[in-house]
């Protein structure tokens, strides 16, 4: 089936530092990349929808200075959490869309940051 | 716009006892409906989905659901549960499916299995 790559699975980064999140569709072309944030027992939180070689598309109250998203090819999609804060620290989770899929969405393994 | 409830945020249940995990919905517009298990630090897994059809939807792990259009809901249901289905459990909708559409979520469901 349809696999998702996202990589690092956790990282640990110091306060004001950037990090990049990947996010890889290994057998299909992802039309569409969704970028999701995920508070302890709390529902996923869509931060943004980037489609292949278009700018990102950010939810109201997402800073898109501090959230960089970039979709440049059918297979790769990363965010890029610029100078990081504590209150960053997160679970940040990618999904990706195909019209070729069948239906439906992937969801990546999810990225664990801690910004200390 | 589409919103999802779920209803409970915590079901807790005995090994091998049936469970049913609830979700209402609205929207103006047609959705797509679906469930995803979520386990400790990871992604979400798809347990099921309703794009149209037999509103009985069977999925992985022994899951069903059901769609109520009339009681816009979506409930998920397992008649035995397992210990390894401790988990969070998310009912989505999305207003255009496979055309990839964004996903609404509801707040979540922790089950709870215990021995």
């Amino acid at each position: 089936g349809a696999v998702v790559s996202q990589h690092p699975s956790r990282v640990i980064c110091k306060s004001g530092t950037s990090v990049k999140i990947e996010c890889r569709s290994l057998d299909f072309q992802a039309t569409t990349m969704f970028w999701y944030r995920q508070f302890p027992k709390q529902s996923l939180m869509l931060m943004a929808t980037s489609n292949e070689g278009s700018k990102a598309t950010y939810e109201q109250g997402v800073e898109k200075d501090k959230f960089l998203i970039n979709h440049a090819s059918l297979t790769l999609s990363t965010l890029t959490v610029t100078s990081a804060h504590p209150e960053d620290s997160s679970f940040y989770i990618c999904s990706a869309s195909s019209r070729g899929q069948g239906g439906g969405y992937t969801f990546g393994s999810g990225t664990r940051l801690t910004v200390v | 716009a589409q919103s999802v409830t779920q209803l409970d945020s915590q079901v807790p249940v005995f090994e091998e006892a049936p469970v049913e995990l609830r979700c209402n919905y609205s929207s103006s517009v047609s959705v797509y409906l679906f469930w995803y298990v979520q386990y400790p630090n990871q992604g979400l897994q798809l347990l099921l989905k309703y794009l149209s059809g037999s509103t009985l939807v069977k999925g992985i792990n022994g899951f069903e659901a059901e769609f109520n259009k009339s009681q816009t809901s979506f409930h998920l249901r397992k008649p035995s549960v397992h210990i390894s289905d401790t988990a969070e459990y998310f009912c989505a909708v999305s207003p255009l499916g496979m055309e990839g559409g964004k996903l609404i979520f509801g707040q979540g469901t922790e089950l709870s299995v215990k021995p």
